[in-house]
């Protein structure tokens, strides 16, 4: 595609329960990136990955979350048992650099609502 | 560890007035900085990058590094120019390598008016 596409766009879930939230990076770019924005705290770091494989999960905030990535493309990011502080904007980016970054090219988001 | 400081959560001028949005940052190596803008309803997207010393809408932003500053400036403000201003670093993630991440700043909202 011509840009990241997430999906769904806004998610109103109920506490407790689990989301998955998708992400289709731009073709070719190996690198991926998921990131939380709430307000009045930026932008926070979830999750990275390269390929299939994530080097860095440093970010992800409880064992709830989990995200996997598969055939280097699409990647799933998971919470189980959802939480109301879990409600966010939650962001994918993707990446062609596989060491410094030098642009990432974000998704439109995925604005997740837990009542 | 990496980290971006913004100061600032807002910032409001007029129009044809000076612009600076502070960016302070913490990191051990080398880094790579960045502006990323996001206009309203509009997906986060980059404005700058200190490598390639341009200048973009009339911004530029210079890497201080003995202030370890990376300030986004424009001299002459115009009402399309508000919206959320994050500054990133690109460094090493926490396994090192040859493994980077993208650590923003937490965003100041520039407002011009009229």
């Amino acid at each position: 595609g011509a840009g990241v596409s997430q999906s769904p766009s806004n998610k109103v879930t109920e506490k407790g329960k689990d989301v998955e939230l998708r992400c289709d990076p731009i073709s070719g770019h190996t690198a991926l990136y998921w990131y939380r924005q709430s307000l009045g705290q930026g932008l926070e770091f979830l999750i990275y990955f390269q390929g299939n494989s994530a080097p860095d999960k440093s970010g992800l905030p409880s064992d709830r979350f989990s995200a996997e990535r598969t055939g280097g493309s699409v990647s799933t990011l998971t919470i189980q048992r959802t939480q109301q502080e879990d409600s966010a904007v939650y962001l994918c980016a993707s990446s062609l650099t596989q060491g410094a970054v030098t642009e990432a090219f974000f998704g439109q988001g995925t604005r997740l609502t837990v009542v | 560890a990496q980290r971006v400081t913004q100061p600032e959560k807002l910032l409001s001028v007029f129009k044809g007035a000076p612009v600076e949005l502070k960016c302070n940052y913490s990191y051990s190596g080398s880094p790579e900085l960045f502006w990323y803008v996001q206009y309203s309803r509009q997906r986060l997207q980059l404005l700058l990058r200190h490598i390639s010393r341009e200048s973009i809408k009339g911004f530029t932003a210079d890497l201080n590094k003995g202030e370890t500053s990376f300030h986004l400036k424009k001299p002459f403000a115009q009402e399309e120019d508000s919206a959320m201003y994050y500054c990133a670093l690109s460094g090493q993630s926490g396994s090192g390598g040859s493994n980077y991440k993208l650590t923003f700043g937490k965003g100041t909202l520039l407002t011009v008016n009229p």
